[in-house]
């Protein structure tokens, strides 16, 4: 059974600094890997997908890699901003009995301080 | 504008008292799937659908049920609700082509059951 860990759970960074987060898996066979930003109360937001033949993925500031070996993504985010406060969760999607299934991580709650 | 609607956002209500939650995607997407969000539990599949009339169960189906008459729509009933039911509910929309589909979260339901 698939299991996605985020580590750390929570963290907090002043304003500017290069940060990374981390998301780790059990099993390597999956079809791509997303990274999704959730802000308090809403929904979910993809940032990132990346596909399992890819190693990395760039969009802005941000930029996701991806060791399926060893079942490892890291979310690396550039001169954070208090705007980028909010909980990021990765999840890895698989194809079970022809479904696409995403697991999900259960986050890193990330707080900017300006 | 691409989106995923979810109706209603917030509900409150007693136990065993039915309830449906809709779900609408204006992408043409085959796939469409509901979660539920808990503290400590991360995000979980409720049930998935990859087209119409093609429904099956995701990790958490009890309680739930799910129908797709049209491709466009997804609803949640919970034909008897109980307070373990209280939870944050997504709906999430894809196409089905391969490693390249991003999912389509709506902006959640947040239900409480007294």
């Amino acid at each position: 059974k698939q299991e996605v860990t985020q580590i750390p759970a929570a963290l907090s960074v002043p304003e500017g600094e290069n940060l990374v987060l981390n998301c780790s898996f059990t099993d390597s066979a999956i079809y791509n890997l997303q990274w999704f930003r959730q802000d308090p109360g809403k929904g979910l937001t993809s940032l990132l997908l990346i596909q399992s033949s890819q190693r990395e993925q760039t969009s802005g500031r941000l930029n996701a890699s991806l060791d399926k070996s060893s079942g490892r993504s890291t979310l690396y985010i550039a001169a954070s901003q208090p705007g980028d406060s909010a909980t990021y969760l990765c999840a890895v999607s698989q194809n079970i009995q022809g479904a696409q299934k995403l697991v999900f991580g259960q986050g890193t709650r990330l707080t900017i301080n300006p | 504008e691409a989106q995923v609607t979810q109706n209603p956002r917030y509900l409150i209500t007693v136990t065993g008292k039915k309830l449906t939650v809709t779900c609408s995607q204006n992408m043409n997407h085959e796939y469409m799937s509901w979660y539920r969000q808990d503290p400590g539990l991360g995000l979980r599949q409720i049930y998935y659908s990859m087209n119409v009339e093609v429904t099956d169960k995701g990790d958490v189906p009890e309680g739930y049920k799910v129908s797709r008459k049209e491709k466009r729509n997804f609803p949640l009933i919970l034909e008897s609700p109980s307070p373990n039911q209280t939870s944050l509910y997504f709906c999430a929309s894809s196409s089905w082509g391969g490693s390249t589909d991003t999912q389509y979260f709506g902006p959640g339901t947040r239900l409480t059951v007294l």
